[in-house]
């Protein structure tokens, strides 16, 4: 069993839904990630954070995506208007560094229909 | 740039036998080398990792793998598989000093009974 929680495990959302995921990091990882990754096994990075604190994003998690990391809550990624593009198993990842030795969720599936 | 490679998308052998899955990798710097293993799915399961020192390190599960700076390879070994083997391996290059990690495209291992 994964110590970083994700959740739902499926999602299954219209598009133009917002789609919301969450992420419970490993406890003591200060630093979490969000990765896409699609049907052909590519991994996209999309943002990462220490603590509450954004450290880098792509361009696409700043325009149509949204997160966060509030303190004593779960990280959250949410798709403000889903477009079909964006079905993809997304993970989300924590580590004490930051460069190494990230421990992963199961992933949360999203499907745009 | 910055490159992660694996040349072979699928690997098959039979339940006992040895097998060698490989990565290459372009990078400035130093960084950080790993595998991951991903159950039909589910996350990314940590198997190990290379920093600095002995070159074959011992991961999970009788995995290894050996770093080559001459080859830039980090190509991942075990000496006899299980069916439970039977994943997508995934090679993974992190430098020392950014909080982001590249990911290969993958090797689907199937062991046959």
């Amino acid at each position: 069993n994964s110590k970083v929680i994700q959740t739902p495990r499926y999602l299954v959302k219209g598009q133009g839904q917002k789609a919301k995921m969450r992420c419970i990091p490993e406890k003591g990882h200060p630093v979490v990630f969000w990765y896409q990754q699609n049907k052909n096994n590519e991994f996209k990075f999309l943002i990462n954070f220490q603590n509450q604190e954004v450290l880098q994003q792509i361009d696409m998690t700043e325009k149509r995506f949204s997160a966060e990391c509030p303190s004593n809550s779960p990280c959250s990624l949410e798709i403000q208007s889903s477009e079909a593009g964006d079905s993809a198993l997304y993970l989300c990842a924590s580590s004490l560094q930051g460069n190494s030795d990230y421990t992963f969720g199961s992933g949360t599936r999203l499907l745009v229909i | 740039t910055q490159t992660v490679s694996q040349s072979d998308a699928h690997v098959t052998v039979f339940e006992g036998d040895s097998v060698e899955l490989r990565c290459n990798y372009s990078y400035g710097g130093s960084i950080y080398l790993s595998w991951y293993i991903q159950h039909h799915g589910r996350g990314l399961q940590f198997l190990l990792k290379y920093y600095s020192g002995n070159p074959v390190v011992q991961g999970v599960n009788g995995f290894e793998a050996e770093f080559s700076k001459s080859d830039s390879s980090f190509h991942l070994r075990k000496a006899s598989v299980h069916w439970s083997d039977s994943a997508v391996y995934f090679c993974a290059a992190s430098s020392t000093n950014a909080y982001k990690v590249i990911f290969g495209k993958g090797t689907h291992l199937h062991v046959l009974p």
